[in-house]
């Protein structure tokens, strides 16, 4: 069974100070892990898919990166404005379905 | 470009009735699902639509059931709603041959 586990559960930095949220997985055969976020009372926005070892991808602040059994979504001197839940999830490469892990919340202070 | 778009946004229902859920997606997608999100409990899939026509069932499908209208629509029908089925709601949907999903913006249920 697929297995999504994501850490912190919560986390609150200063601006300007940066950090990194992990996520690790169990699966049997990875077709992607996906990074979104997700705003209090809004769907979850999808940020990124990785689907390989040693993938990079980047968006503004953020940067994620994939090993064979977890990913870290790397924060460069956040803003407040990235305060949010952000979520990790994998697809396995027979399946249909998204498993989810429970999130981290990210606060960043002024 | 509205995307996935859910009504109610809200909704509290009673111990009993029934309600359908609604979901369109302007995307052109194939592939159609519905969550729930809970507290400590993640995003779990209730049921999902790989094309028009077919239905499968998820993580947590007792309760519910679902019909794929169109290659725009997805419902979600709640027959005899539980308090157990309060949760927030989010329809999805993905393009074939890409794994990523693209979420609503959720219905809130409460059942009292």
């Amino acid at each position: 069974e697929d297995q999504v586990t994501q850490s912190p559960e919560a986390l609150r930095l200063q601006e300007g100070e940066s950090s990194s949220l992990n996520c690790s997985y169990t699966v049997s055969g990875l077709r992607g892990l996906f990074w979104y976020r997700q705003d209090p009372g809004k769907g979850p926005e999808f940020l990124f898919t990785l689907y390989s070892a040693g993938e990079e991808k980047e968006k503004e602040r953020l940067k994620a990166t994939l090993t064979k059994k977890e990913s870290f979504l790397h924060i460069t001197a956040p803003k407040p404005e990235d305060s949010a839940t952000y979520l990790c999830a994998v697809r396995e490469t027979s399946g249909s379905r998204l498993t989810f892990g429970e999130g981290t919340q990210l606060t960043v202070n002024p | 470009n509205a995307g996935v778009t859910q009504t109610p946004k809200f909704q509290v229902l009673k111990t009993g009735q029934s309600m359908t859920l609604q979901c369109a997606q302007d995307m052109n997608h194939n592939s159609m699902y519905w969550y729930r999100q809970d507290p400590g409990m993640g995003l779990r899939l209730i049921y999902y639509s790989a094309s028009e026509g077919t239905t499968d069932k998820g993580e947590v499908p007792n309760g519910y059931n679902v019909s794929r209208l169109n290659k725009r629509e997805f419902s979600l029908r709640l027959e005899s709603a539980a308090p157990s089925q309060t949760s927030v709601y989010f329809c999805a949907s993905s393009e074939n041959g890409r794994p990523e999903a693209f979420f609503g913006q959720g219905t809130r249920l409460t059942v009292v």
